[in-house]
């Protein structure tokens, strides 16, 4: 299996920009998660979805933030507008069951100038 | 409030020594606990799980401890390399679908 695959690695974006983050979960995973890593806040969970339904998006900081999973193979972490603040390592994971370890994706870099 | 602690300074040891990392915990009542290893520019790894009726798990050279009346996880490298060195977070799963990752520990293993 190839893991979790997200796209892109790296996205520079100015202030105001919206921005997109994709992730492939591994097949046969009935749970994803979007995680958001910074230096002084470490890893943050920001919202989780079972069976591609949204269970809670409480950890999402704020409107500005949207997240999608149309179908068992994919979803979206979208940024509508950016700000600097924004700046973090991006991380998709998934897992069998909610309670199991899980397997993260690379990351995407995100910069927000 | 809850909070998980990691010894937020480095670990620094030489080659073919035990390295101790430490986990402790308030406030939660975890299910399971967990530890990952990451390295920079990486998503975390999966390393282990021990569950709350378990004291001790092992696998190949790691073993974790879990005291729950201490609230505390101890993860132990023994034979340690310099290809150990990564960061090593610990993660509560408290129930429900939360998973609380710890901010983590760095450990270098020096040859």
């Amino acid at each position: 299996d190839a893991g979790v695959i997200q796209s892109p690695r790296h996205e520079v974006t100015e202030m105001g920009q919206e921005v997109t983050l994709r992730c492939k979960p591994i097949s046969g995973h009935n749970s994803l998660f979007w995680y958001r890593q910074t230096m002084m806040r470490g890893l943050e969970l920001l919202i989780y979805f079972n069976n591609n339904v949204p269970i809670d998006d409480s950890g999402m900081p704020e409107d500005r933030f949207s997240a999608k999973m149309p179908n068992a193979s994919f979803s979206t972490l979208k940024i509508q507008p950016s700000e600097p603040r924004d700046s973090a390592v991006y991380f998709c994971a998934s897992t069998l069951n909610s309670s199991y370890e899980q397997y993260f994706g690379p990351g995407t870099r995100l910069t927000v100038t | 409030s809850q909070k998980i602690e990691q010894n937020s300074e480095a670990l620094n040891i030489q080659e073919g020594k035990t390295a101790t990392l430490t986990c402790n915990y308030t406030n939660y009542s975890p299910a399971y606990l967990q530890w990952y290893r990451q390295d920079p520019g990486r998503g975390p790894v999966f390393l282990l799980l021990i569950r709350e009726n378990e004291k001790e798990k092992r696998k190949e050279r790691l073993k974790v401890t879990f005291d729950t009346t201490l609230k505390q996880s101890l993860f132990h490298i023994t034979a340690s390399q310099p290809a150990d060195s990564a960061t090593y977070l610990c993660a509560l799963y408290t129930g429900g679908f939360k998973t609380i990752f710890g901010a983590g520990t760095r450990l270098f293993v020096k040859a």
